[in-house]
């Protein structure tokens, strides 16, 4: 079953430390990746998607089939990055299944 | 700016209402849009996809004549809530690819639902 696994509901860091939020996915097919992120009172906006091998607002994200995974990455953590992280996979046509989310709260 | 209209925000009502919820593409068609639902703390649930001209595909264990769904045009698709009770409290979020091809999710701001 196509499932989106994202281990920790929270993680705090100090500003300027690196941040890595864990997601890990099984689907049996080639999966197609997102990470949408929730700043607090706005609405949920696509951050990155695997396809695009983009850096975006600093965050980058690798598709690791062996592991499974799409771990999203920050060198040096800002305090506007304070937000709720989803973790996304697209099957069949559009359906997006999500992961539970992690709270990244970014400390001064 | 926004792509993707919802409305209302937030709809406060007794048990028992039917309550009706809009979401609309600002300037592109969507022949298909999505109703996710999310609980408290917890990460969002697709119900039910919305495909203009044709039926809704419910998700398994979404009850198609609780959540009525009705894309009638290429840029609206409303969820209905029909019968509403404390249990249907929850806040409802529709999204709608922009274009054709793979194209990425927009979402609304989401509908916050509480049946007292």
């Amino acid at each position: 079953a196509q499932r989106v696994t994202q281990p920790e509901k929270l993680l705090s860091v100090f500003k300027g430390a690196p941040v890595e939020l864990k997601c890990n996915y099984s689907y049996s097919g080639s999966p197609e990746l997102f990470w949408y992120v929730q700043y607090s009172r706005q609405r949920l906006q696509l951050l990155l998607r695997h396809i695009s091998r983009e850096s975006i607002k600093g965050f980058t994200a690798d598709l690791n089939k062996g592991e499974t995974s799409f771990h999203l990455k920050k060198p040096f953590a800002q305090e506007e990055d304070s937000a709720m992280y989803y973790c996304a996979l697209r099957h069949n046509t559009d359906k997006l299944i999500f992961g539970t989310g992690t709270r990244l709260q970014v400390f001064p | 700016g926004a792509v993707v209209s919802q409305h209302p925000s937030w709809v406060i009502c007794k048990s028992g209402t039917s309550v009706k919820i809009e979401c609309r593409s600002l300037d592109f068609q969507a022949t298909t849009m999505f109703w996710y639902r999310q609980f408290p703390k917890q990460s969002l649930m697709l119900m039910a996809t919305s495909n203009e001209g044709s039926k809704a595909t419910y998700e398994q264990g979404v009850e198609k004549d609780k959540f009525l769904i009705n894309h009638a045009s290429l840029t609206l698709s409303t969820l209905t809530v029909t019968s509403a009770h404390p249990e249907d409290s929850s806040f409802y979020i529709c999204s709608a690819p922009r274009g054709a091809g793979n194209q990425p999710q927009h979402f609304g701001d989401g509908t916050r639902l509480s049946i007292l």
